[in-house]
């Protein structure tokens, strides 16, 4: 069964830390997605990465950066939370392909307090 | 730009019934469209996905969806609704040429709610 594993389901992190959120997939995909899933916005994109140490910024990339140093695993790091990245956050992979459907993971509850 | 317009926001169905939840999309050619499911505390699960050829696709757990070019649209439909169908529901358009990496548009969502 193929698998995209969030390392953490919940987290609360006080405002001013750094908060890392790691990814894990099994598939070999090459293509992997940092979402950010707010109620009344839908899914935005906040960085996807197409190889090892390659990255792009999507939509709402301020206040956080990612990280790619092995092909199956996919950081988020949010380099000083802030109150407004409360929110869930989604990893997915996919092949390269344009015809693919990306694989999610089961999310990370962020609480910043 | 694409994006995407899910203009139901909720959705309560009888179990039994039947269920349409609309898409509408804005694309200058021909898309790639998909249907993701996301259960309660869970990630999201593919549903069925459009590119080409038949424009009725069919999808897991009994759905389906039309793509209609006319009306910009890509309804996703169940003839008789489950209790367990009670999920949010994500529309999503793709390019079609993106340099190798597909950028997702998402719909912001259906919430279905089922009674018995």
């Amino acid at each position: 069964d193929v698998k995209v594993t969030q390392s953490s389901r919940y987290l609360v992190k006080r405002t001013g830390e750094k908060v890392f959120l790691e990814c894990v997939q099994d598939m070999d995909h090459e293509n992997m997605f940092w979402y950010r899933q707010d109620p009344g916005l839908g899914l935005r994109l906040i960085y996807f990465s197409y190889d090892v140490k390659m990255k792009e910024k999507g939509d709402i990339p301020e206040g956080y950066s990612v990280s790619r140093e092995k092909k199956e695993r996919f950081s988020l790091i949010l380099e000083s939370a802030s109150t407004n990245q409360t929110s869930m956050y989604l990893c997915a992979s996919s092949l390269p392909a344009l015809n693919t459907e990306a694989f999610f993971g089961q999310g990370t509850r962020l609480t910043v307090v | 730009a694409q994006s995407v317009t899910q203009p139901d926001i909720h959705i309560t169905v009888s179990e039994g019934a039947s269920l349409e939840l609309r898409c509408n999309y804005s694309y200058g050619a021909t898309p790639y469209l998909f249907w993701y499911v996301q259960s309660p505390g869970q990630g999201l699960q593919l549903l069925l996905k459009y590119f080409s050829g038949d424009t009725l696709v069919q999808g897991i757990k009994g759905f389906e969806a039309e793509f209609k070019r006319s009306q910009s649209s890509f309804n996703l439909r169940k003839p008789s609704v489950h209790w367990s169908d009670a999920a949010e529901y994500f529309c999503a358009v793709g390019p079609m040429n993106s340099g190798g990496y597909q950028k997702v548009t998402f719909g912001i969502g259906t919430k279905l709610q089922v009674i018995p």
